[in-house]
């Protein structure tokens, strides 16, 4: 079964560490995606790729940035982490014939 | 730009019961793709449909339905016949071609009472 997998399910950092979401993905999609949810707003795109090293703003990019290496991988970072980043973030990756698929999100709490 | 609402903020119901979930889209390309995305209390976002914009059969999949109207802009969801295991936070999406990036409306909360 095809699939995105996220290095952790839940995380607890202290304020004004770097931190690093890991995002894998098994299907050799072009596109990948970081998207972040808070209740009552749904689902924001923070950036996306769509190849190798390539990255494009989202919505709400400020505090983050992403890095892709690899095709498969793509990891968002969090500079400096504030309480205002707590927050479910969730990747995905797509492909034209394939969808969509997401990962099971990371519940990121910042303290 | 695009932009997906879902006035419902949140549903209540009792078992057996149908329930509609409203979604109205904003796009002006004439080439887009509507989702719908179910999210259990375990936080996996579950893929439920796809439709794209030249396709505007309803379309029925046992219990669950949809309802696309491009002349009203809406991709409607209706449980008929509503269970415990449907309560969920629902959400709705659009993309244009090529499965480039997702915009999600804020989500309507399911809740379905025994």
């Amino acid at each position: 079964d095809v699939k995105v997998t996220q290095s952790s399910r839940y995380l607890v950092k202290r304020t004004g560490e770097k931190v690093f979401l890991e995002c894998v993905q098994d299907m050799d999609h072009e596109n990948m995606f970081w998207y972040r949810q808070d209740p009552g707003l749904g689902l924001r795109l923070i950036y996306f790729s769509y190849d190798v090293k390539m990255k494009e703003k989202g919505d709400i990019p400020e505090g983050y940035s992403v890095s892709r290496e690899k095709k498969e991988r793509f990891s968002l970072i969090l500079e400096s982490a504030s309480t205002n980043q707590t927050s479910m973030y969730l990747c995905a990756s797509s492909e034209t014939r394939a969808g969509y698929t997401f990962g099971s999100g990371t519940r990121l709490t910042v303290v | 730009a695009q932009k997906v609402t879902q006035a419902q903020t949140e549903i209540s119901v009792v078992e057996k019961e149908d329930v509609t979930l409203d979604c109205v889209y904003e796009t002006r390309d004439t080439t887009y793709y509507l989702f719908w995305y179910k999210q259990p209390p375990s936080g996996e976002l579950v893929f439920l449909i796809r439709r794209n914009s030249f396709d505007e059969q309803n379309e029925i999949s046992g219990r669950y339905s949809w309802n696309f109207q491009k002349s009203t802009s809406s991709f409607n969801f209706t449980i008929t016949a509503s269970q415990v295991v449907d309560s969920a936070v629902y959400f709705c999406a659009l993309s244009l071609t090529g499965f480039q990036k997702l915009v999600f409306g804020t989500g309507t909360r399911l809740l379905v009472s025994p």
